[in-house]
């Protein structure tokens, strides 16, 4: 059974930082593309980051670009997104989404992990 | 940029049957797929490739896609198909529509 397991959210404050984590078990994580897609609070899905399954290619929305970085340990079987520059907008629930095998949408997704911006 | 758009609510008797709609300039020409979301649990892929339902998946759910709209149809509604609904297409990068709140009535 495919398990995506969030990890790492929290308050912080505006400019703060944080790293979100994601456990993948129960496929060969280092065979699928992997996303972040978040959720604001009482808002639709919008998707983050995408990095490709050997990490030779990472794509960002415009709205996190230089801020955020995704990256994965394939070894590990985990996904990570470090935040800097934290702002209010990005208080959102995260989810970490699988990439279904050569095809983009989201075929599998973890429980998610908020994140709250907020002095 | 792609945009993305979906009636904010749809409403449907039980057992009768529900549609909603994804608009995007030719959309018919891109891969719709379709997410249910209850509250405060992750998304389900419930439709992908305009019309294949995922393992799993009710034969009530099904989709359709072309010209300007996409389309799910939810036959034969349960009290337990009310959930937020979203699609998605790639076109360059990412796109979700503004999600549909299904009520069942």
């Amino acid at each position: 059974e495919v398990q995506l397991v969030e990890s790492g959210g929290g308050l912080v404050k505006p400019g703060g930082s944080l790293r979100l984590s994601c456990a993948a078990s129960g496929f060969t994580f280092s065979r699928y593309n992997m996303n972040w897609v978040r959720q604001a609070p009482g808002k639709g899905l919008e998707w983050v980051s995408v990095i490709s399954s050997s990490s030779d290619y990472i794509y960002y929305t415009d709205s996190v670009k230089g801020r955020f970085t995704i990256s994965r340990d394939n070894a590990r079987t985990s996904l990570y997104l470090q935040m800097n520059s934290l702002r209010a907008e990005d208080t959102a629930v995260y989810y970490c989404a699988r990439d279904a095998y050569g095809d983009k949408y989201f075929d599998s997704w973890g429980q998610g992990t908020l994140v709250t911006v907020s002095s | 940029s792609y945009e993305l758009t979906q009636p904010l609510s749809v409403s449907v008797a039980l057992g009768q049957t529900a549609r909603i709609t994804c608009g995007g300039n030719n959309i018919g020409s891109k891969n719709v797929h379709w997410y249910q979301q209850k509250p405060g649990q992750a998304p389900v892929l419930v439709i992908c490739r305009d019309s294949i339902r995922p393992s799993g998946i009710p034969e009530h759910f099904s989709g359709s896609n072309s010209g300007n709209t996409a389309t799910l149809t939810i036959s034969r509604a349960q009290a337990d198909d009310e959930a937020d609904y979203y699609c998605q297409v790639w076109d360059s990068s990412t796109f979700f529509g503004g999600g549909t709140k299904l009520t069942v009535l």
